[in-house]
């Protein structure tokens, strides 16, 4: 678990403001997904990337913009953020084509003021 | 797209008793299924999985049952322990990409 990490743990920021989330896996897995937990709805995906500069949107993108320029790394940006994007978020990494077991970050605990 | 139902929300066992989990998912194309447990405050932490291909899985005091045909499956967990309290995570997978759909959880609390 050690091999994907996660910064800042925790952050405080004001509605409208642009925050950047970090994801770093040294296991060099293809797959990296970011995710939110709230209570109440378990984990969903906001955005997924295969590769380097491959990405694709999860289930709730709106509002969040990722990039892929290196396969290490998979940073999420909330281009304004709003209350509503108080969560924690969850990077987690993959290894094989198709379905393979995913392995987390300690994730960011995120609140928006 | 995939949608995976999770039961029950809450569930209240006896150390040393069984507990079961059941999740029903939607998407027939979903071939991969895990578990995942998530102790307050930490990350969730995959603790056994299933392919379309199999059945049943076992792992020491956890097994997993898969129904293809009605599209559920089952985590069971036997002789519990108190330090099997936690949030439990059922998933499915649809597609060759792995993005997952996760159930909304179950709390289990393990009384002694």
């Amino acid at each position: 678990d050690a091999g994907i990490t996660q910064s800042p743990r925790y952050k405080i920021t004001e509605t409208g403001r642009q925050v950047t989330l970090m994801c770093h896996q040294t296991w060099s897995h293809s797959y990296m997904f970011w995710y939110r937990q709230d209570l109440g709805h378990g984990l969903r995906l906001i955005y997924y990337s295969a590769a380097a500069d491959i990405t694709d949107k999860g289930e709730v993108p709106d509002g969040y913009v990722v990039s892929r320029s290196k396969t290490e790394n998979f940073p999420l940006t909330l281009e304004s953020a709003t209350r509503s994007q108080t969560s924690v978020y969850f990077c987690a990494s993959s290894g094989g084509q198709g379905a393979h077991e995913q392995y987390f970050g300690p994730g960011t605990r995120l609140t928006v003021t | 797209g995939e949608n995976v139902e999770q039961h029950p929300s809450t569930l209240s066992v006896q150390e040393g008793d069984s507990a079961v989990i059941k999740c029903t998912y939607s998407d027939s194309a979903s071939n991969y299924f895990p578990w995942y447990k998530q102790e307050l405050g930490k990350r969730p932490q995959l603790i056994i999985d299933i392919r379309s291909n199999v059945g049943e899985k076992k792992d020491q005091r956890i097994a997993v049952t898969l129904n293809k045909t009605a599209k559920h499956f089952s985590l069971h967990i036997t002789e519990t322990q108190p330090e099997d309290s936690a949030v439990y995570f059922c998933a499915a997978s649809p597609d060759s990409w792995g993005k997952l759909q996760f159930g909304a959880g179950t709390q289990v609390v393990v009384t002694p």
